[in-house]
């Protein structure tokens, strides 16, 4: 059964650092991977894709990557704003299925 | 504007009732999905629907119900028999397993 981990459960920086957040998961059987962002009592938008055969993705100051092989994922926040706090979840698309399978997310919070 | 709708923002159940949630997209997605949100969790997968007039359970169906009669619309039931069903509700598509999800903004059931 795929299982989806992401570190750490929380992170608390002061505004203008660049930060990484991990996703990893353990069947690489997977058609993409997707990282989301939430908002407390919202649901989920959308950041980043990547497909299976893709190293990595970027929008804006996001910048995700993937390495299927030893199923990892990070993304890359570059000079965080208080507006990026939020819970980060990633998410795999198995192939067997076409179920999306979440990590239990990461609660950001970014101080100004 | 394209996108996914869900009705109500809130819902409140008595013991013993059926309370029904609605899901509603424009986005002409074939694939639908029903998840679950736990304060501390991740997303569980309840239920999900890849063409209409077909679903499947997906890892915590038991005390619930969906119907797919329509493209557009895949709502969720919530039956007695869910003896823990207070959690925040989410429902998701997708047009195709390289494509990214989208989700509504959710529907917070609380029971009374």
């Amino acid at each position: 059964k795929q299982e989806v981990t992401q570190i750490p459960a929380a992170l608390s920086v002061p505004e203008g650092e660049n930060l990484v957040l991990n996703c990893s998961f353990t069947d690489s059987a997977i058609y993409n991977l997707q990282w989301f962002r939430q908002d407390p009592g919202k649901g989920l938008t959308s950041l980043l894709l990547i497909q299976s055969s893709q190293r990595e993705q970027t929008s804006g100051r996001l910048n995700a990557s993937l390495d299927k092989s030893s199923g990892r994922s990070t993304l890359y926040i570059a000079a965080s704003q208080p507006g990026d706090s939020a819970t980060y979840l990633c998410a795999v698309r198995e192939e067997y299925g076409n179920k999306l399978v979440f990590g239990a997310g990461t609660i950001l919070r970014v101080k100004s | 504007d394209g996108g996914i709708t869900q009705s109500p923002k809130y819902l409140f159940r008595k013991e013993g009732q059926n309370v029904t949630l609605s899901c509603e997209q424009n986005l002409n997605h074939d694939a639908m999905y029903w998840y679950r949100q736990d304060p501390g969790q991740g997303l569980r997968l309840i239920y999900y629907s890849q063409i209409v007039n077909d679903f499947q359970k997906g890892d915590i169906a038991e005390g619930y119900s969906v119907s797919r009669e329509k493209k557009e619309s895949f709502p969720l039931t919530v039956t007695s028999a869910q003896k823990n069903p207070t959690a925040f509700y989410l429902c998701a598509s997708h047009d195709g397993v390289w494509t990214e999800a989208f989700f509504g903004q959710g529907t917070r059931l609380t029971v009374v």
